[in-house]
């Protein structure tokens, strides 16, 4: 059971929006601590897609934005493309236990 | 640009100690804290624990009896082991580096697969 819980899955036709949520509590996320979000292709380590809640590493495209409020973070992934399809992850920093933890990971699936 | 690569084998046997390498190049290892992240097949990822390049190391609590990581700057390399491992320990393991500024992993290996078996 993941310290981060995010659904296991998410689907959108090309061209749609989709969000993916990852909701922690007050030691994590709710603690003001920033939250990080991972894209994992098919048999790939993961990239970072955004980090510090809603900023972007250089190349990765604006389509991709996170936001984050309260206890919970948001990925939105806007103008879905076929290559979006993967897993991703959220990732924060956890007062309680004094290190980094990740969410279950969202499959998203690209109709 | 900075690229990881993980090392060590594949096959470790139940109790044994599980002992890995990561190589740095195309950047500094020092000044950075260094993180072992594992994934078990189709499941998520988990954080094993940090090393900074001085030394000092931040572990997981649910795996901190067992793990011990170290750094050797001239080599720019840092490693990990993990003792009495057991089937449960079978994953890829990463290692990534984790800037203290952001605390976000920018750089990751391409993972090696460990399996415990006898």
């Amino acid at each position: 059971q993941s310290v981060l819980t995010q659904s296991p899955s998410v689907s959108g036709a090309p061209g749609q929006r989709v969000t993916i949520s990852c909701t922690g509590s007050s030691s994590n996320i709710g603690a003001d601590f920033d939250v990080h979000w991972y894209q994992q292709l098919p048999g790939t380590a993961p990239k970072l897609l955004i980090y510090g809640n809603t900023d972007r590493p250089s190349g990765v495209p604006d389509r991709f934005s996170g936001s984050k409020f309260g206890t919970s973070a948001s990925l939105a992934i806007t103008g879905l493309q076929a290559e979006d399809e993967a897993d991703y992850y959220c990732q924060s920093y956890d007062s309680s236990l004094s290190g980094w933890v990740f969410g279950g990971g969202t499959k998203l699936t690209v109709l | 640009q900075v690229q990881l690569q993980e090392s060590g084998p594949g096959l470790v046997k139940p109790s044994e100690t599980l002992s890995l390498t990561c190589s740095v190049s195309g950047g500094s290892i020092r000044n950075y804290f260094w993180s072992w992240i594992r994934q078990p097949a189709g499941k998520g990822l988990e954080w094993i624990g940090r090393i900074y390049s001085s030394g000092s190391t931040n572990y997981n609590p649910s795996l901190k009896s067992r793990v011990t990581m170290s750094v050797d700057t001239s080599k720019s390399q840092f490693s990990l082991k993990l003792s009495s491992v057991t089937a449960a320990d079978t994953a890829v393991y990463y290692c990534a580096r984790d800037p203290e500024a952001t605390g976000a992993f920018d750089f990751w290996g391409h993972g090696t697969i460990v399996t415990v078996s006898s």
